[in-house]
């Protein structure tokens, strides 16, 4: 069955950077787009990012843009999330979301929390 | 962007009875050239991921019970629960994903 794994999350001052990881396993990773989203108390559901199966290009929300990159490995089967210059309302929990074109599948996610 | 409202933000429902949920977009999000519309249901229960109900506004996912069904075309959609179960209680969120930037609803909190 499908597996998403994140991984890479916790406390970082503002100002620095975290790498996440999400580790792909049940289908066949290098045919599909793949995004992450991230979730706070109070705002929501919030989309981050989309790479499509090749990697050829991304799309980011703008309250990201310049600060975080999404890439990804299809030898790996492993998608990224670069974050850099961390913002504390950048504190949420961060999932991996694997677009089937028919809908999201969500890994379990990882917390990443902004604070000095 | 695509914003997408959904109500009520809360509801309290009776076992066995029938739960609704509202969710609007400000643009349509039936593609016309499959005539489908690009709309899903979530269900997300405390320290959970948001789990796929509904896709294509009305297909269930494999293995979701059939008291979840899902309706509507363009820009209003709902989601029903025919008879409600204790776990069902959870959020519940629409998204669309007529485009790559994934819009969701604010989420309605179903409880008994």
């Amino acid at each position: 069955q499908v597996q998403l794994v994140e991984s890479g999350g916790g406390v970082v001052q503002p100002g620095g950077s975290l790498r996440l990881s999400c580790a792909a396993s049940g289908f066949i990773f290098s045919d599909y787009g793949m995004h992450w989203v991230r979730q706070t108390p109070g705002k929501g559901l919030e989309w981050v990012a989309f790479i499509p199966s090749d990697g050829s290009y991304q799309f980011d929300a703008d309250s990201v843009r310049g600060r975080f990159t999404i890439s990804r490995d299809n030898y790996k089967n492993t998608l990224y999330l670069q974050m850099n210059r961390l913002r504390p309302e950048d504190t949420a929990v961060y999932y991996c979301v694997y677009d089937t074109g028919r809908g999201d599948i969500w890994g379990q996610g990882t917390m990443v929390t902004v604070s000095s | 962007d695509t914003v997408m409202t959904q109500s009520p933000d809360s509801l309290a429902v009776s076992l066995g009875e029938r739960a609704t949920i509202n969710c609007k977009s400000s643009q349509s999000i039936l593609y016309s050239s499959n005539n489908k519309n690009y709309l899903a249901w979530f269900q997300q229960k405390p320290g959970q991921p948001p789990k796929l109900l509904i896709y294509w506004a009305s297909t269930r996912e494999s293995g979701v019970p059939d008291r979840f069904s899902g309706s509507g075309s363009g820009t209003d959609f709902n989601l029903t629960i025919s008879s409600l179960q204790t776990e069902d209680v959870a959020v519940y969120y629409c998204q669309q994903y007529y485009t790559a930037f994934r819009t969701f609803g604010q989420g309605t909190k179903v409880e008994i």
